[in-house]
């Protein structure tokens, strides 16, 4: 257990739905970041908050949003859900604000949208 | 340009025999280096790291060199063992317009054969 947990597990959904996925970091970080891992993709970053503050962002389409919340915990909504967007969710943390030295993954919930 | 890359999405080796898994970035402002291991089902979790001053860390079966003029680094596994299947990450962090990003490659899947 690597200490940052990510509900649910799995999710399968319609197209055109919406979406939320949880995370909640391990205890004293303040950090929390999501990537999206699709089918033979690396792991491509979404977005990073620092102690309910958006930090910096990257490849994240319009359709998804995200906040960090007053006791840590991370949520990542995703809606007018696509096929493409079926994939594995990390969300990982970090106890400051820099990504320098990496940081712990959950275990990822994982997308399928049809 | 922050890419990172990792030319090899699979790699065979024989159980107690050396695995070298490769990977290249672009950018020479990079100055911390990672490798993540990932299993089945869960999250990546952090193997081994180096500095940019340095060009070789060792822990016990795992080593990871840095060869900055090339741009390239390597992580060695001796020996091979079973457990050690997976797909692995390699991740370059550095301050790109003001901000810290660690950047991940496309990972490579490991198999040990027995």
């Amino acid at each position: 257990d690597s200490g940052v947990t990510q509900t649910p597990k799995h999710l399968i959904t319609a197209t055109g739905q919406r979406v939320t996925l949880r995370c909640s970091p391990r205890s004293g970080d303040l950090s929390v970041y999501w990537y999206q891992q699709s089918l033979d993709q690396g792991l491509q970053f979404l977005i990073q908050y620092y102690n309910g503050e958006e930090r910096a962002k990257g490849n994240i389409l319009e359709r998804f949003s995200a906040q960090q919340f007053p006791d840590l915990h991370s949520e990542l909504n995703l809606s007018s859900l696509e096929l493409g967007d079926s994939a594995l969710y990390f969300c990982a943390s970090s106890v400051g604000g820099q990504p320098t030295y990496g940081y712990t993954f959950g275990s990822g919930t994982r997308l399928t949208v049809v | 340009d922050q890419q990172v890359k990792q030319n090899s999405p699979s790699l065979s080796v024989q159980e107690g025999r050396i695995s070298i898994l490769n990977c290249d970035y672009t950018n020479s402002m990079f100055d911390y280096f990672l490798w993540y291991k990932k299993y089945p089902a869960e999250g990546p979790t952090f193997l081994i790291s180096i500095s940019s001053i340095k060009d070789k860390n060792e822990d016990g079966r795992f080593t990871v060199f840095l060869n900055k003029s090339a741009k390239h680094l390597s992580l060695h596994i001796v020996p091979s063992q079973p457990g050690d299947s997976a797909v692995y990450f390699c991740a370059a962090s550095g301050r790109f317009q003001g901000a810290q990003k660690l950047v991940f490659g496309q990972g490579t899947r490991l198999t040990i054969n027995p």
